[in-house]
């Protein structure tokens, strides 16, 4: 089945502990790219890959990092997390090619203590 | 920079009745337009996606138009049931950007 993975679903932490949030896609996509999600402020991208070892900066990238060593992996790691990172995080992915849509994960809802 | 609206923010209809979101857009240089469903805390399931040389596309109950020249879509959802209770938000493609609205929140009443 196509999809994207994301783990874990539910993660609690507490400030300044650092973390990784994985995310995995089979569909042989280039284009992959993170989102965190809060009431009243929609979608905001936090940084996006279009290849590998190609990342760039998205709309709220301030206290994240990521990485693109392998095409089907795209880790979001919070080195120092703080409570104002809590929030629901979504990967997603795409094909280069303008004419594709977009493929979510599930999710992850992060709580920093 | 494009900017993506929904309007209604929220709906609350009885089952049964045939209804239309609304999804409109600033800049016309769109490569295509996808419709998501989320359900509380969920992740977004791809409904329907129509590109730019498209006019609609249908899959099911649900049938989704573009009007790229006037930057607008819209999602029509026949029969609606309770079942289809979620908020639904539309996005656009300007080459390798992804620009959001901020949803639809659609409630059916059995």
């Amino acid at each position: 089945e196509a999809q994207v993975t994301q783990n874990p679903r539910y993660l609690i932490t507490v400030t300044g502990k650092k973390l990784t949030v994985t995310c995995s896609q089979n569909m042989n996509h280039e284009y992959m790219s993170w989102y965190r999600q809060d009431p009243g402020l929609g979608l905001r991208q936090i940084y996006y890959s279009m290849n590998v070892e190609v990342t760039d900066k998205g709309d709220v990238p301030e206290g994240y990092k990521v990485s693109r060593k392998e095409k089907r992996n795209f880790p979001l790691i919070l080195e120092s997390p703080s409570p104002n990172q809590t929030s629901l995080y979504f990967c997603a992915s795409s094909e280069y090619r303008g004419l594709a849509g977009y493929t979510f994960g599930s999710g992850t809802r992060l709580t920093v203590v | 920079k494009q900017e993506v609206t929904q309007i209604p923010a929220a709906l609350s209809v009885p089952e049964g009745e045939n209804l239309v979101l609304n999804c409109s857009f600033t800049d016309s240089a769109i490569y295509n337009l996808q419709w998501f469903r989320q359900d509380p805390g969920k992740g977004l399931t791809s409904l329907l996606l129509i590109q730019s040389s498209q006019r609609e596309q249908t899959s099911g109950r649900l049938n989704a138009s573009l009007d790229k020249s006037s930057g607008r879509s819209t999602l029509y959802i026949a029969a609606s049931q309770p079942g289809d209770s979620a908020t639904y938000l539309c996005a656009v493609r300007n080459f390798n950007k992804f620009y959001f609205g901020s949803g639809t929140k659609l409630n059916v009443k059995p």
